[in-house]
């Protein structure tokens, strides 16, 4: 059964760019949620979805915004960046919302 | 607000040792609790879990604690293995609801050969 996979595994844009990152979920899952980790800060929610709707949200700014397509997989954009969104953004799926969550490799942003 | 908390950002440990990881949490609607494993260049893995019914669980060298009147859960590896060197997140949600997998900040545990 193939993981989590996400893309593009590492990028960097400059300041005021956006940039979208994309997570494709173990087949079968109809939950993704998104991470955002920094050092220092661990890992802290940013967004959850199932079957295309959005259950919870972050308290990130609206710059982070995500979608869920009818096959499941996710996107997640992040507009206007900042220095500050220097991370790596973890992208997890689960059977169902309250499962056990299966995390991919991460997507890992560098911002100039 | 932390609601789960690591306190301890790192841990170096003899290989063949104990290990014991922390977490407090401050959330008491926290009743599902997991331990999650992180390499470099990895995403995290689930290494075990505890529901608020018990106080203990055990997988081979891995024991979780939990405390609930303290509210506070322990990680314990047993006999540690160098391979076991990784970054170690707890996590915590309350069993009902569709709410989201709050996450501690991690413990880095280093064990020496």
């Amino acid at each position: 059964k193939a993981g989590v996979t996400q893309t593009p595994r590492y990028l960097i844009k400059t300041r005021g760019q956006q940039v979208t990152l994309s997570c494709s979920p173990i087949s079968g899952h109809r939950s993704v949620s998104w991470y955002q980790q920094t050092p220092g800060q661990g890992l802290q929610f940013l967004f959850e979805y199932f079957s295309e709707t959005q259950r919870n949200k972050g308290n990130f700014p609206g710059r982070f915004s995500g979608r869920q397509f009818s096959n499941s997989r996710s996107e997640m954009n992040v507009s206007t960046l900042e220095l500050g969104d220097s991370a790596l953004y973890l992208c997890a799926s689960s059977f169902r919302v309250t499962g056990e969550l299966f995390f991919g490799e991460g997507s890992r942003l560098t911002v100039l | 607000d932390q609601q789960v908390k690591q306190n301890s950002p790192s841990l170096s440990v003899q290989e063949g040792r104990i290990s014991i990881l922390n977490c407090d949490y401050t959330n008491s609607m926290f009743d599902y609790f997991l331990w999650y494993k992180k390499y470099p260049a990895e995403g995290p893995t689930f290494l075990i879990s505890i529901s608020s019914i018990k106080d203990k669980n055990e997988d081979g060298r891995f024991t979780v604690f939990l405390n609930k009147s303290a509210k506070h859960l322990s990680l314990h590896i047993v006999p540690s293995q160098p391979g076991d060197s990784a970054v170690y997140f707890c996590a915590a949600r309350p069993n009902s609801g569709n709410t989201p997998l709050v996450f501690g900040k991690g413990t880095r545990l280093s064990v020496i050969a």
